[in-house]
């Protein structure tokens, strides 16, 4: 039963568009979600994370929206560079659960320049 | 980054095999992870450690072990090691101000034959 989806296993945008990954879970318990960035050869390195708490959490060119109701987030990324080119994965956590994390299968980004 | 080291970073066995893998962190932190990383299943908890001696199973622990002596060192042991257990594996770590968000090793690739 895999608790968290990435239903898209490739996006391509452009260079200087917007990103847009999506994210669903099923587990009403999930309190806290976080996207990591992960090139090839190399470890999943935290992007971006948002608590239940919060609706909307932003870093830079990188927004995290998360919509309860839905269970669903999303991952913006504007405007999307070649350097963004990754595998992303989302992941969930609830508070009981000793911090582990379950993640989804991962979105593999291409930006064409 | 996250003083996070995993060793070695590649290895090549034979099915029945012990094999352990290290991981090594320099930021002190109280909780680590083991994960395995497989195509369309992205990152699945093996088994995590929440302080010296104290550890737990997680998604897919079986034919693992672990075992946590001092804060800094984290092994994976596969006693009999299997094909299906090739795979490419992951320490994490979390703690500090920031216990939610978990930081990544850089990995271990290994093939069982």
């Amino acid at each position: 039963d895999q608790q968290v989806k990435q239903n898209s296993p490739s996006l391509s945008v452009q260079e200087g568009r917007i990103s847009i990954l999506n994210c669903d879970y099923t587990n009403s318990m999930f309190d806290y979600f976080l996207w990591y960035k992960k090139y090839p050869a190399e470890g999943p390195t935290f992007l971006i994370s948002i608590s239940s708490i919060k609706d909307k959490n932003e870093d830079g060119r990188f927004t995290v929206f998360l919509n309860k109701s839905a269970k669903h987030l999303s991952l913006h990324i504007v405007p999307s560079q070649p350097g963004d080119s990754a595998v992303y994965f989302c992941a969930a956590s609830a508070y009981n659960q000793g911090g582990k994390l379950i993640f989804g299968q991962g979105t593999e980004l291409s930006v064409k320049p | 980054d996250a003083g996070i080291t995993q060793s070695p970073r590649h290895k090549v066995t034979e099915t029945g095999t012990p094999v352990t893998l290290r991981c090594h962190q320099t930021e002190n932190h109280r909780y680590m992870y083991w994960y395995r990383q497989d195509p369309g299943h992205g990152l699945r908890l093996i088994h995590y450690s929440y302080g010296v001696k104290d550890t737990d199973k997680g998604e897919v622990s079986d034919g693992y072990s672990v075992s946590r002596s001092k804060t800094e060192d984290f092994l994976l042991t596969l006693e009999s090691a299997t094909s299906s257990q090739t795979s490419v594996y992951f320490c994490a770590i979390s703690g500090g101000d920031d216990q939610e968000t978990q930081y990544f090793g850089p990995g271990t690739r290994l093939l069982v034959l």
